[in-house]
């Protein structure tokens, strides 16, 4: 039974580029969460998915940042014209409700570096 | 409204010791409340969780400590050990947040041998 998958795990680009970051839920699970960690910084919440559809896109910058997770395939978070501020670790997390157990489960995360 | 604040930043103790990590909220909407550990280079996990309609919940060596009147909670690791060495994170959530945790800073934790 495969935990949620995410990758890459290292995505290095240089300023201006395209970051595009791939997760797949665990089975059964049909909502993802993303959030942002920087260095010696908790998680930040960026957005909430569930099949075809943004619910909760509150943590998530205006501009650049985009997030979608279709009826077929991994949720992806794109990230457009990258800077170097966006140099982080970006977890997505997945749970089979949204009644808030509680329980999200983790992927390991993309490290993304931006020169 | 939002934040949960959580402390120390860091925090060393010795092998067996009880080490302690606390936690603050305001939202009083937040009804779930869980203690997530992270390992470098991993993605955080599930340690243990409660909710406002108790005070305290021991999964093993791990205690969670909650006062609702004054909005907090606590973390008690009982004889801490070297594997126990990661970073800690409180969380809040609640049944009218879609479902998304809100997350403390993190506690880097090491256990000495």
């Amino acid at each position: 039974n495969a935990g949620v998958m995410q990758n890459p795990r290292h995505l290095v680009r240089r300023r201006g580029q395209e970051a595009r970051l791939r997760c797949s839920p665990m089975k059964g699970h049909s909502h993802v969460y993303w959030y942002r960690q920087l260095p010696e910084e908790g998680l930040k919440f960026m957005v909430y998915l569930q099949k075809e559809n943004i619910i909760d896109e509150s943590g998530m910058p205006k501009e650049r940042f985009s997030a979608e997770f279709p009826k077929e395939g991994p949720s992806i978070l794109r990230i457009q014209q990258v800077v170097r501020g966006d140099s982080a670790a970006y977890f997505c997390a997945s749970s089979p409700t949204s009644e808030n157990t509680g329980e999200l489960f983790f992927g390991e995360g993309s490290r993304l570096t931006v020169l | 409204q939002q934040q949960v604040k959580q402390s120390p930043q860091s925090l060393i103790v010795q092998k067996g010791g009880i080490p302690i990590i606390n936690c603050a909220y305001e939202n009083t909407a937040f009804d779930y409340f869980p203690w997530y550990q992270q390992f470098p280079g991993k993605g955080p996990a599930l340690l243990i969780a409660i909710r406002p309609d108790v005070s305290e919940k021991k999964e093993g060596r791990f205690t969670i400590s909650f006062n609702k009147s004054a909005k907090q909670f606590s973390l008690h690791i009982m004889d801490s050990q070297p594997g126990d060495s990661a970073t800690y994170f409180c969380a809040a959530g609640g049944s009218s947040n879609t479902g998304k945790l809100i997350f403390g800073q993190g506690t880097t934790l090491q256990v000495k041998p």
